[in-house]
């Protein structure tokens, strides 16, 4: 079984930028959920779409949307690109019926100058 | 807000000692997971503990989930240089199955040959 893809692997942006990112869950996986991670803040959850609706959401701003499509694959958009931005985006999915594991993806390094 | 208190932050040993680091909490939790990343990639899942004392081992490395399944910990033995990177623990954030994923900061590891 492939793994969890994301596209693009590197990005470089300016401020005031906007970006959109891909993934690709593991085939049977329905739930898609979004991290931010940075050195000092650690592994921050964005959201968890299933079967195309928003499950679960973090605290950050509305820049910060998503959307899953009907064969799960997910999208996620930062509009009005910040400094602050700049971080490894992770996605990661997990099946239906788990204790909650999870299978990432290698991540999106943003950077945004 | 549930919060995963992992200790320490960071751990630089010789190869071929024994460490162990923790996942501390407040809450009570129904199961928890233990990661581990290396630069430039996702987390890979490790373990899952479910019960409380639970013990499992994966080869060198021994998982513990506290009796009252608000802590665990991560003891390896005769660490190597492979086992060198960001050990995550994470637990849902909820009551529910479906409750997002929180995510502890995580211990960096580094294993000096």
């Amino acid at each position: 079984k492939a793994g969890v893809t994301q596209t693009p692997r590197y990005l470089i942006k300016t401020r005031g930028q906007q970006v959109t990112l891909s993934c690709s869950p593991i085939s049977g996986h329905r739930s898609v959920s979004w991290y931010q991670q940075t050195p000092g803040q650690g592994l921050q959850f964005l959201f968890e779409y299933f079967s195309e609706t928003q499950r679960n959401k973090g605290n950050f701003p509305g820049r910060f949307s998503g959307r899953q499509f009907s064969n799960s694959r997910s999208e996620m958009n930062v509009s009005t690109l910040e400094l602050g931005d700049s971080a490894l985006y992770l996605c990661a999915s997990r099946p239906q019926s788990s204790y909650n594991e999870q299978f990432f993806g290698p991540g999106t390094r943003l950077t945004v100058l | 807000t549930q919060l995963l208190e992992q200790s320490p932050q960071f751990l630089s040993i010789q190869e071929g000692e024994n460490l162990t680091v923790y996942c501390n909490s407040s809450s009570v939790f129904s199961s928890l997971q233990w990661y581990r990343q290396e630069p430039g990639e996702g987390p890979v899942l490790l373990v899952t503990v479910v019960t409380g004392g639970e013990v499992k081992k994966l080869k060198r490395l021994t998982f513990q989930f506290g009796d009252a399944r608000k802590d665990s910990s991560l003891h390896i033995t005769a660490a190597q240089p492979g086992d060198t990177g960001l050990y995550l623990c994470a637990a849902p954030g909820g009551v529910n199955r479906d409750d997002k994923i929180i995510f502890g900061k995580g211990t960096r590891l580094h294993i000096l040959p």
